[in-house]
């Protein structure tokens, strides 16, 4: 399954879009990009997942790059509230769950 | 309000204790999930279920026992043969109708604390 790699900490401005990285360089055909975000003490929350075309909904943007290599998750008009850490995970088609990884993920601060 | 719920929030134990870690989903999930997190780290998985009567180790099982008698419950003791248990604990569910199986749905989790 392919890695992933995302900046450890990113700042946003309260009302700006947040624009958050993750490169999957070795992604493979059947693998998909899922983002989950995890407010401080609490449980990971699902936001979104995409194969290769875009995606949106009521949370966030995900933008796939045509080459597949990277994404962008975008909170378009960012909150105090979206402060957390942001998990990129990629994961294949019949992955064994033990293969799902939540890295260290990146660490956003939403600032007033 | 469908969800899942683990309990207590937050729980202390001796050194040398067992401790079971209850979760519960209403969510009709068939596959359920533990994890551990330690400070300024990922998630790491612990077990998980695909069906009732039926479990496999994570990366990190030893010292850690489930069992999934209900499709509802996955409690997660934690023995003394876990050298390091202090941490906070999270459950997760996924497998619904209507969701992919790697849309997991986490519950509030416990901060277990052992001295």
């Amino acid at each position: 399954d392919a890695k992933t790699t995302q900046p450890p900490s990113m700042d946003c401005a309260e009302g700006r879009a947040a624009n958050l990285p993750c490169n999957h360089s070795t992604i493979s055909g059947n693998e998909y990009v899922y983002w989950y975000r995890q407010i401080h003490s609490q449980g990971p929350q699902y936001i979104i997942h995409g194969l290769k075309n875009n995606e949106t909904n009521e949370m966030a943007s995900l933008i796939i790059t045509e080459d597949r290599k990277s994404s962008t998750l975008i909170l378009p008009h960012a909150t105090l509230r979206d402060t957390a850490v942001y998990y990129c995970i990629v994961i294949g088609r019949g992955t064994s769950y033990d293969k799902v990884i939540f890295g260290p993920g990146t660490s956003l601060s939403v600032i007033p | 309000d469908g969800g899942i719920t683990q309990s207590p929030k937050y729980l202390f134990r001796k050194e040398g204790q067992n401790v079971t870690l209850s979760c519960e989903q209403n969510l009709n999930h068939d596959a359920m999930y533990w994890y551990r997190q330690d400070p300024g780290q990922g998630l790491r998985l612990i077990y998980y279920s695909q069906i009732v009567n039926d479990f496999q180790k994570g990366d990190i099982a030893e010292g850690y026992s489930v069992s999934r008698e209900k499709k509802e419950s996955f409690p997660l003791t934690v023995t003394s043969a876990q050298k390091n248990p202090t941490a906070f604990y999270l459950c997760a569910s996924s497998g619904g109708a209507a969701t992919s199986i790697y849309e997991q749905y986490f519950g509030p989790g416990t901060r277990l604390t052992v001295t």
